[in-house]
């Protein structure tokens, strides 16, 4: 199960930590990706963190502004986007690394607002 | 421009089949890519359907199939229903830990 952290409202400019605790299995055995999705639009990947070595990827249109981070103690991991707009107004998703390459666990996401 | 291709929309009568295609801009999808099938209805976080490219996830129903056909990755939905509408995304994996997803297909059942 991936549980997310609540809301936010942003102001441009500022930055945001959303945070997505895991349980019901190992933390450091999947890799974590973030997703997000901008209303009306489509799903799009930001990145993958591996939570075990810490190690990251990260879209190239997020290189810069985005960090994932994870802790260990709390099986939690983090997403971090900063210079926030309104552009970045979104639904944000954490998504298990599953077998094949796929996805099989969906966070429930996460409303960024920036205005 | 999104670099992996999906139709925008599909239409399918209740009981008809769905065929949805994964395609890139350049170039031909292949196993290679492990491409993968989400459903998403309106609200609600995506729901996994298929990865590597023919795996159901679990409790998916077996109506659903994925496979490659030519340069393709197909999602086929058989004996479709009114609660299969909604937005269904691929998504390949590039390697070197870089996963895309297509710009998704809005299935509408009438």
């Amino acid at each position: 199960q991936l549980v997310q952290s609540g809301a936010e409202l942003k102001k441009p400019g500022a930055s945001v930590k959303i945070s997505c605790q895991t349980s019901g299995y190992t933390f450091i055995s999947y890799y974590v990706h973030w997703v997000r999705q901008v209303p009306g639009q489509g799903l799009e990947w930001m990145g993958i963190i591996n939570p075990s070595g810490g190690d990251t990827t990260y879209s190239q249109k997020f290189q810069g502004r985005v960090t994932m981070t994870r802790d260990t103690i709390a099986s939690t991991v983090y997403l971090e986007l900063s210079g926030l707009t309104s552009d970045d107004t979104a639904v944000y998703f954490c998504a298990r690394r599953g077998g094949r390459n796929g996805i099989d666990v969906w966070g429930q996401g996460t409303t960024v607002s920036v205005s | 421009q999104t670099v992996v291709t999906q139709e925008p929309s599909f239409s399918v009568s209740p009981g008809g089949t769905v065929t949805l295609t994964c395609g890139l801009i350049s170039g031909s999808v292949s196993s290679n890519y492990w491409p993968s099938w989400y459903h998403q209805a309106p609200g609600q976080a995506p729901r996994t359907l298929i990865y590597g490219t023919n795996y159901r996830s679990s409790g998916v129903p077996d109506r659903v199939s994925g496979s490659i056909l030519g340069n393709r990755a197909v999602l086929t939905i058989t004996g479709a229903q009114a609660d299969d509408e909604g937005d269904y995304y691929c998504v390949l994996y590039m390697g070197s830990a870089i996963w895309v997803f297509g710009g998704g297909t809005k299935v509408t059942v009438l």
